[in-house]
């Protein structure tokens, strides 16, 4: 069972259009980063979220974490082709547990 | 930002072989490292934290006898691979908590190919 579910699992869109992406968990999180992985690669933190209710804009990328805590969205604008990838949304449970729990991912593809 | 360098990138092996996999920190200390099994088209699994001194936390499920993991100093963590077979095979990559920031730095990766 994924303590942290993503939606969609593969989005395949043309340039230009608009994506949200959602990670849902029904655990609390102390903090929630989104990554972006290229094939062959290690994943790339795109943002930290911290707060409950914080929203966090990176040029045509914005993140939302819940209220409570326990979900997250990423918002694409625009989308180009160089958004093409692997996106995943992973956090810090609020239970002491250091590790990175990684949701199961959105994989994106953007049409020219 | 917080570097962390993986090496090999890739490795292919015959089985029943054992492979090490190194993670080092570039530009800071890192106590604590994480090790990740990735297979095609899924998301991230911890398979065990390695922690500096001491011995490592496995996660549930993974064999501490066939992934041997030593983090002898702050800033390396290596990660054997034993007795390697071909449904180990997979993407593995190792993670270190960010000191200048809230987030995961992460190495580039190896890719383990077992034949």
């Amino acid at each position: 069972t994924q303590l942290l579910e993503q939606s969609p699992q593969f989005l395949s869109i043309q340039e230009g259009e608009n994506l949200t992406v959602y990670c849902n968990s029904s655990s609390v999180f102390s903090s929630l980063q989104w990554y972006r992985q290229e094939p062959g690669e290690g994943p790339v933190l795109l943002v930290t979220v911290v707060t409950g209710g914080e929203v966090k804009k990176l040029k045509r990328l914005t993140f939302q974490f819940g209220d409570a805590r326990k979900d997250s969205s990423l918002h694409i604008t625009a989308a180009q082709p160089g958004d093409t990838g692997l996106y995943l949304c992973a956090g810090v449970m609020d239970t002491g547990r250091r590790a990175l729990t990684f949701g199961s991912g959105t994989r994106l593809q953007v049409q020219p | 930002g917080a570097v962390v360098s993986q090496h090999p990138s890739w490795v292919i092996c015959k089985s029943g072989t054992s492979v090490k996999i190194e993670c080092r920190s570039l530009d800071f200390q890192a106590t604590t490292m994480f090790w990740y099994r990735q297979f095609p088209k899924q998301s991230l699994m911890l398979m065990a934290t390695s922690n500096e001194g001491s011995k490592a936390t496995y996660e549930q499920g993974v064999e501490k006898d066939k992934f041997l993991i030593n983090h002898a100093s702050l800033t390396l963590s290596t990660l054997t691979v034993t007795s390697a077979h071909p449904e180990d095979s997979s993407f593995y990559i190792c993670s270190a908590r960010d000191p200048f920031s809230y987030g995961y730095t992460f190495g580039s990766g190896t890719r383990l190919t077992v034949v």
